[in-house]
């Protein structure tokens, strides 16, 4: 069975520092893996996902993830944060004949921005 | 604004009642999901609805049921409530047929089972 792991339950960074959000899933294939944003009373955006091709991808609001496979981790970065991006991050991965619809969530990193 | 709504936003119930919640897909969307998160959890797929038939389930009892309208509206019903099913539900649509399409998700309806 598919699982996801976040091993940070609550990171805290200044404003303008680096961000990385750990994260490591076990799926006996290549999986398709996403990270999703949530704001407190919100449902969830999508900022990235892998499903193939090159491991560095790129999403939205300045963010992006490298997929490593020898490590089985999908880690999400930053290079500065802003304030506005406080709020629950979680990493999950599907199953490739599910598409993306069929997801397994991590437990969730939520993230506290200080001044 | 994801286009997908659900409704109602806010629900309180009692142990043993019954339930429904109520998904708007996203316009031209086939398939919708839905999802139970337990406060301070990642959100676990109950199942997904394609074509108005049920389309996979993750490990949620048969009181656990739902329905997708040829609209693509959907319902979630949870029968015998527990207090363990108080958590937010969430609602996801997309379009099967395209690859890599986005899952889209709603804001979710938080229910309270007393």
């Amino acid at each position: 069975a598919q699982s996801v792991t976040q091993p940070d339950i609550h990171i805290t960074v200044s404003e303008g520092a680096s961000l990385e959000l750990r994260c490591n899933y076990s799926y006996g294939a290549t999986p398709y893996l996403f990270w999703y944003v949530q704001s407190p009373g919100q449902g969830l955006q999508l900022l990235l996902k892998y499903f193939s091709g090159d491991t560095l991808v790129q999403g939205i609001k300045g963010f992006e993830a490298e997929f490593k496979r020898s490590q089985s981790s999908f880690n999400l970065r930053k290079p500065s944060v802003h304030w506005s991006d406080a709020a629950e991050y979680f990493c999950a991965v599907g199953a490739p004949n599910f598409g993306n619809e069929k997801l397994t969530f991590g437990t969730g990193t939520r993230l506290t921005i200080i001044p | 604004e994801t286009g997908v709504t659900q409704s109602p936003t806010h629900l309180i119930k009692t142990r043993g009642q019954q339930v429904t919640l109520r998904c708007s897909s996203q316009s031209g969307h086939n398939t919708v999901s839905w999802y139970q998160q337990a406060l301070g959890q990642g959100p676990q797929f109950i199942f997904q609805y394609y074509r108005e038939e049920e389309n996979g389930r993750g490990n949620f009892p048969p009181r656990f049921s739902g329905l997708q309208f040829p609209n693509y509206s959907s319902e979630l019903n949870v029968n015998a409530l527990e207090l363990d099913d108080s958590a937010l539900y969430l609602c996801a649509s997309s379009f099967r047929g395209v690859t890599n399409e986005k899952l889209f998700f709603g804001s979710g309806t938080q229910l309270s089972v007393l």
